[in-house]
């Protein structure tokens, strides 16, 4: 168990809908990130947060939105769901700003029909 | 986008055996670092080695480092069933803004008994 939790486990939608994943860290750590990992792109980096502030972009599309909220827990909003967008997102969280290991949550998989 | 390549991407091997998997990427770095993955559930860190090492040793798993080449590998010694799993370099670009993780695309191990 890294300590880092997602919810919800599974999310089956339709196209155009709109999701929210949620994500809390481990205990302590202000860094979160969300990565997606499918099948033809692989793991990709989306965003991070650092103590509530957003820290470095990856390949995140305009539709998909995140916050990390005062207690630290974060959410990725993914809106205009398309079927592509299905995959799994993982949450992943480190103590700081220092390039270190992170551990990572479960995973929301993510089906839109 | 993806850093680099591991290679090879599938490999099978008999219980007892070595693994060697390798991975290649193509910026400047702050650290690399090697992940696990069983079954699309969520990843777990193995090890890191920063750029200014060359070796680096936990248990069963010898990682080196070259940087002049930008390539790493992992070495699994006395491979077992449970070591079974997809597994992930990653490294953290020097002078990238935040401490993302840039994934490859992954060697998946098999280990029979």
């Amino acid at each position: 168990d890294s300590g880092v939790t997602q919810t919800p486990k599974h999310l089956i939608t339709a196209t155009g809908q709109r999701v929210t994943l949620r994500c809390s860290p481990r205990s302590g750590d202000l860094s979160v990130y969300w990565y997606q990992q499918s099948l033809d792109q692989g793991l990709q980096f989306l965003i991070q947060y650092y103590n509530g502030e957003e820290r470095a972009k990856g390949n995140i599309l305009e539709r998909f939105s995140a916050q990390q909220f005062p207690d630290l827990h974060s959410e990725l909003n993914l809106s205009s769901l398309e079927l592509g967008d299905s995959a799994l997102y993982f949450c992943a969280s480190s103590p700081g700003l220092a390039p270190s290991k992170q551990f990572f949550g479960p995973g929301t998989r993510l089906t839109v029909l | 986008s993806q850093q680099g390549e591991e290679d090879p991407q599938a490999l099978s091997i008999q219980e007892g055996e070595n693994a060697t998997m390798n991975c290649s990427y193509k910026t400047s770095i702050n650290n690399l670092q090697w992940y696990r993955q069983n079954s699309g559930r969520g990843l777990v860190h193995l090890i890191l080695i920063r750029s200014n090492e060359r070796e680096k040793h936990s248990g069963r798993l010898r990682v080196t480092l070259d940087t002049s080449k930008k390539s790493s590998s992992l070495l699994i010694t006395a491979s077992r069933a449970a070591d079974t799993a997809s597994y992930f370099c990653a490294t953290v670009p020097a002078n990238q803004a935040g401490t993302a993780l840039i994934f490859g695309k992954g060697t998946t191990l098999s280990v029979s008994s």
